[in-house]
């Protein structure tokens, strides 16, 4: 089974739509991240959680919010889906030493809106 | 700003051996890591480099210069599934991870 699990894999969606994405881990890590990643871009961090009670914005949080509702499930929402918003999202986690801690990520979730 | 800069796309023959170079300038430095990431996959870990010099995983193999702000991954004896795309990233100052947009390596037979 796989450490880090994302659903959907595959969503398109209307502008306007409220679209949660969801993911889980097993590795039993208490850091964990979401990201985007756009063609010719590099990942870009959205948000970051280094523990249940802890939530952090990234470089890019504006139209998206996150909640951590368990040590193994952090999920992503977009409140009001706009189509500059299609691309690959990613979830990782990471485990470890901060400055040494590898990420773990997930299948990814390619989302399309219309 | 934080910039990391690598090449685009690169090609290379099966059997050879390819260099991927990747530059930074960021505020602080707590590491450098290169992940592999095949087309509309995940990245997965490949390597982590915090001080000078050379680090050795089988056919893989990643150099850190911190004065230069340069790192590069060493491909040797280059099979066809090597073919995906490269990234780089660096630990910042604040311990955040910058991510270049990597280096999409085509194999050739």
């Amino acid at each position: 089974d796989a450490d880090v699990t994302q659903t959907p894999r595959n969503r398109i969606t209307k502008t306007g739509k409220r679209i949660m994405l969801e993911c889980s881990q097993t590795k039993g890590h208490d850091r964990m991240y979401w990201y985007r990643q756009d063609p010719g871009l590099g990942l870009r961090l959205i948000y970051y959680s280094f523990d249940v009670k802890d939530i952090n914005k990234g470089e890019i949080s504006d139209g998206y919010s996150v909640s951590r509702q368990a040590q193994a499930k952090f999920s992503l929402s977009l409140e009001s889906a706009i189509p500059n918003q299609t691309a690959l999202y990613f979830c990782a986690t990471g485990g470890g030493l901060l400055g040494v801690d590898t990420q773990y990520f997930g299948p990814g979730t390619r989302l399309t809106v219309l | 700003g934080q910039n990391i800069d690598q090449p685009t796309e690169m090609t290379a023959t099966e059997g050879a051996i390819v260099q991927i170079n990747c530059t930074y300038q960021t505020s602080g430095f707590n590491g450098l890591f290169w992940y592999q990431q095949h087309a509309g996959e995940a990245p997965t870990f490949l390597s982590y480099n915090v001080l000078d010099g050379l680090e050795e995983k089988g056919r893989f193999s990643s150099f850190l210069s911190r004065s230069k702000g340069y790192s590069y991954l060493l491909l040797k004896e280059l099979q066809m599934k090597d073919s995906a795309s490269y990234l780089c990233a660096v630990r910042d100052g604040n311990y955040q991870l910058i991510w270049g947009a990597g280096t999409k390596l085509i194999i050739k037979p």
